[in-house]
């Protein structure tokens, strides 16, 4: 199995400007989420999806960030406009069925640098 | 305020000796502890997952042990080598999908 896959690897974008951020979870797996990473924070969940149904998107920071999962194999999240403070490791991860006992795979994770 | 505390914040050591990293957590409630290795520019990769009822865990040089009465887990490193340079992070798992990460500890091996 390939893993989490996620694209790009690094972005670098200027302010006001959209980002994409692309996730393909692990196939069979029906629990997605999407964190960021920051020195000064760490890892912090941003978004849940169970079966393709976003479950909880309270770590979502502000109304400039979505996310969606049209189906099983495909999530992106979006940042429309993008501003300096968004730079950050964002990181896709997946479980086969989001119960607390199993196993987390994390994407190798995208770069966002906002300028 | 962060309820996963890890120690230390960084560590050198020379090839091939050993090493412990610390983890302590008031996270409530429990349901399992993890460790994971994070190499730069990757994602995390699990190491091991430990339920409130084992108290130790091994995935070949790297042994992970739990005290759920004390709330304290280590993860030892054996006979470390180059490559175990890495951040590795503490995981919380309450009874939901809501984990609560630790900072991580840097490790860096030295030849």
């Amino acid at each position: 199995d390939a893993g989490v896959i996620q694209s790009p690897r690094h972005e670098v974008t200027e302010m006001g400007q959209e980002v994409t951020l692309r996730c393909k979870p692990i196939s069979g797996h029906n629990s997605l989420f999407w964190y960021r990473q920051t020195m000064m924070r760490g890892l912090e969940l941003l978004i849940y999806f169970n079966n393709n149904v976003p479950i909880d998107d309270s770590g979502m920071p502000e109304d400039r960030f979505s996310a969606k999962m049209p189906n099983a194999s495909f999530s992106t999240l979006k940042i429309q406009p993008s501003e300096p403070r968004d730079s950050a490791v964002y990181f896709c991860a997946s479980t086969l069925d989001g119960g607390y006992n199993e196993k987390l795979f994390f994407g190798s994770g995208t770069q966002l640098s906002v300028l | 305020k962060n309820q996963v505390e890890q120690s230390p914040q960084s560590l050198i050591i020379l090839e091939g000796k050993n090493c412990t990293l610390q983890c302590n957590y008031t996270v409530s409630p429990f349901s399992n502890l993890r460790w994971y290795k994070q190499d730069t520019g990757r994602g995390p990769v699990s190491l091991t997952i430990m339920t409130f009822s084992e108290n130790t865990k091994s995935n070949g040089r790297y042994t992970a042990t739990l005290d759920a009465d004390t709330k304290q887990s280590s993860l030892h490193i054996t006979a470390s080598q180059l490559s175990d340079s890495a951040s590795y992070i503490c995981v919380v798992s309450p009874n939901d999908y809501k984990l609560s990460f630790g900072a991580g500890t840097t490790v860096t091996v030295r030849a």
